[in-house]
């Protein structure tokens, strides 16, 4: 595709709801960034993948965040039994190769994620 | 956590002045990327500089970087009011793999 490609770009749950968001990255990148981005904010690293494989999961705030890529393209981002502070914008970004220095991230417009 | 600190957190100029952003960190570094966003988009990449290298040139950008005092500034010339938006910095380090860390950006309203 042209770009990274996020939905929904909106989602508004209840607290203790289970949410999924989406992201198609870039077709043919290699590596797949999720971010999460609170209000007036810089976004905050969450997890890394390269192709199917995750490789950093180090910033997943608690194991209610789960991410999968099981064919190495589509990834989803799953939040069970959210809290309202988990509202934020979530960012997803890709890069064209195996992940190595000097490269730019290429980002889409994000999911905004409110829990009531 | 936030490593990466920008200053000013806000600056309003008018059109054709000069704005200056600056972002301070604290690992060492592979290279630092300022990002730009607008409201309710993406992070779209600018420019990036080396750590080996001390200052660069993107049209109406320049970027330096100072290791040793772990700093950056990003310059825009000839600001226009298209270049409303937020500014951050992202480093990549040693330790910190293939993350980026980012600051907490700088709001730029440049006012026509």
């Amino acid at each position: 595709g042209a770009g990274v490609s996020q939905s929904p770009r909106y989602k508004v749950a209840k607290r203790g709801q289970d949410v999924a968001l989406r992201c198609d990255p870039i077709s043919g990148h290699v590596s797949l960034f999720w971010y999460q981005q609170a209000l007036g904010q810089g976004p905050e690293f969450l997890t890394y993948f390269q192709n199917e494989a995750q490789l950093d999961k180090s910033g997943l705030p608690s194991d209610r965040f789960f991410a999968e890529r099981p064919e190495g393209s589509v990834s989803t981002l799953k939040i069970q039994r959210t809290q309202q502070e988990d509202s934020a914008v979530y960012l997803c970004a890709s890069t064209p190769r195996r992940i190595k220095k000097n490269q730019p991230q290429h980002f889409g417009d994000g999911t905004r994620l409110s829990i009531l | 956590s936030q490593q990466g600190e920008e200053d000013p957190q806000a600056l309003s100029i008018q059109e054709g002045e000069n704005a200056t952003m600056n972002c301070s960190y604290k690992t060492s570094i592979n290279n630092l990327q300022w990002y730009r966003q607008n409201s309710g988009r993406g992070l779209v990449h600018l420019i990036l500089i080396r750590s080996n290298e001390r200052e660069k040139h993107s049209g109406r950008l320049r970027v330096t970087l100072d290791t040793s005092k772990k700093s950056s500034s990003l310059l825009i010339t000839a600001s226009r009011a298209a270049d409303t938006a937020s500014y951050f910095c992202a480093t990549d380090g040693e330790t910190s793999g293939s993350r980026l860390t980012f600051g907490e950006g700088t709001q730029l309203t440049v006012n026509p």
